[in-house]
């Protein structure tokens, strides 16, 4: 596709049970970024790939979340035994080479996460 | 840890009036400043960017300012229109400049 496509666009689980969130970056973006965003709030880095690696795992909020990068091009963040306070809107975003520091980002709509 | 400070949180303009939203930055060692727009359901999109060899740059009705020496940077949207309405982050690269750190928002609703 032409842009960054996330999915799910919606998931409700149950507090406890594990999630996967899945990005498909823009063809030739070899870098992919994760942010959060809580109702009304700003954007929360989470994690950052270059290729495949992970150089900047910083932003994890807790050995809850881990994420991966097969190929230089999808990307999986998971989530185990989730928590009420997980719930939040997950974007994911790449740009051409470590753009991200002084080019573009392109995101996706999101997924959108509610923990009950 | 790296901060951007973005104010006012929220902003309501009549049709026609000028939007300002400011923005306050603490590393210095990557001259790009960009400010992302968001759609509610959407994600953010690259609005206008500045690279401060200029103190200001303007594209249509959108103006970022840059004082340097205040380590602040402005967005300027003239003759705000209903369609403007959206939240408005600001960013800067971090230390490495492999990422973004976004300040808080900025929700701005223009009043027909």
């Amino acid at each position: 596709g032409a842009g960054v496509s996330q999915s799910p666009s919606n998931k409700v689980t149950e507090k406890g049970k594990d999630v996967e969130l899945r990005c498909d970056p823009i063809s030739g973006h070899t870098a992919l970024y994760w942010y959060r965003q809580s109702l009304g709030q700003g954007l929360e880095f989470l994690i950052y790939f270059q290729g495949n690696s992970a150089p900047d795992k910083s932003g994890l909020p807790s050995d809850r979340f881990s994420a991966e990068r097969t190929g230089g091009s999808v990307s999986t963040l998971t989530i185990q035994r989730t928590q009420q306070e997980d719930s939040a809107v997950y974007l994911c975003a790449s740009s051409f080479g470590a753009g991200g520091g002084t080019g573009e980002l392109f995101f996706g709509e999101g997924s959108r996460l509610t923990v009950l | 840890q790296q901060q951007v400070k973005q104010s006012p949180q929220s902003l309501i303009v009549q049709k026609g009036g000028i939007s300002i939203i400011n923005c306050a930055y603490e590393n210095t060692a990557f001259d790009y400043f960009p400010w992302y727009q968001q759609f509610p359901g959407k994600g953010p999109a690259l609005l206008i960017a500045i690279r401060p060899d200029v103190s200001e740059k303007k594209e249509g009705r959108f103006t970022i300012s840059f004082n340097k020496s205040a380590k602040q940077f402005s967005l300027h949207i003239m003759d705000s229109q209903p369609g403007d309405s959206a939240t408005y982050f600001c960013a800067e690269p971090d230390n490495a400049g492999n990422m973004l750190t976004f300040g808080g928002g900025t929700r701005l609703m223009v009043k027909p």
